[in-house]
C-alpha cells in the first residue's frame, strides 16, 4: 500500500537516450514535485504540479519535462542524457500547495555512463 | 546559494543520551520549518515542523527551537534509540505562496548501543 511509488528504482543508461521516471500518489493529494538529490546530497525542488498545472519550475535544463495526465501521476522526462543528470530523483505530494509536509517516494538512482 | 545549512555532516551518540542537530538559514523571508527522516534506499519522511510564530514544538521525543533573530534552529531528540539512526534533513520555505522548500544537505546521526 505504498502512499507515492516512483518506477523504476534504479536506471542505468548511455548519454544521449531519452528516459521517463513514473510517479503516483494513493493519497489523494492535489500537489505533486519532483526533486533531485544530487551527488552533494542537497534536495533541490525541479517542478510542482498542482492539480495537473505547473506552478514551480525550477532553473532546469529544458531536456526536463515533467508530464500530469491526472493529479495522481507526475512522470519525468528527460531527453538527450548527460554525465552530470546521475543523482536520486524523488517524487513527493502533499495535499495542497501550501502544504509543504509532503510525502517522498523511496527515489529512482539514475546513473549515466 | 544554500540558503539552509547543516553544518554538521554526521553527529554520533549513544543510546539513552541527547541528539542535537543544527540549522541555519539566511533567508529572513522562511517562516516556517521542517525536518524530515531519511533511512538508507528511502525517501524522506517527515518528523516535526515548526512555524516561524512559535519557539518551540514538541512531539514525543522530538523538539524544535526556534530562533529567528539568530536564524537558527535546533532538533532535540531525547532520549535517542538506534532506530533514530538516519539522515535527518532541515528544510524551510517562505511565505505569500512561495511553496518551495530549501533543504539542507543533511546530518547523519548514528545512535551506538
Amino acid at each position: 500500500d505504498t502512499a507515492v511509488s516512483q518506477t523504476p528504482k534504479y536506471l542505468v543508461t548511455q548519454m544521449g537516450n531519452d528516459k521517463s521516471i513514473k510517479c503516483e500518489q494513493n493519497l489523494g493529494h492535489d500537489t505533486m514535485y519532483w526533486y533531485k538529490q544530487d551527488s552533494k546530497k542537497f534536495l533541490k525542488i525541479m517542478f510542482s504540479y498542482n492539480n495537473k498545472e505547473l506552478i514551480i519550475n525550477e532553473t532546469v535544463p529544458n531536456r526536463f519535462s515533467p508530464k500530469s495526465p491526472d493529479k495522481a501521476h507526475l512522470n519525468l522526462h528527460i531527453n538527450s542524457l548527460e554525465l552530470g543528470d546521475s543523482a536520486v530523483y524523488f517524487c513527493a505530494s502533499s495535499p495542497q500547495a501550501a502544504n509543504t509536509e509532503a510525502f517522498f517516494g523511496q527515489g529512482t538512482r539514475l546513473t549515466v555512463v | 546559494d544554500q540558503q539552509v545549512k547543516q553544518n554538521s555532516p554526521s553527529l554520533s551518540v549513544q543510546e539513552g543520551r541527547i541528539s542535537i542537530l543544527n540549522c541555519d538559514y539566511t533567508n529572513s523571508m522562511f517562516d516556517y520549518f521542517l525536518w524530515y527522516k531519511k533511512y538508507p534506499a528511502e525517501g524522506p519522511t517527515f518528523l516535526i515542523s515548526i512555524s516561524s510564530i512559535k519557539d518551540k514544538n514538541e512531539d514525543g521525543r522530538f523538539t524544535v527551537f526556534l530562533n529567528k533573530s539568530a536564524k537558527h534552529l535546533s532538533l532535540h531528540i531525547v532520549p535517542s534509540q538506534p532506530g533514530d539512526s538516519a539522515v535527518y534533513f532541515c528544510a524551510a520555505r517562505g511565505s505569500f505562496n512561495d511553496y518551495k522548500l530549501s533543504f539542507g544537505a543533511g546530518t547523519t546521526v548514528t545512535v551506538r548501543a
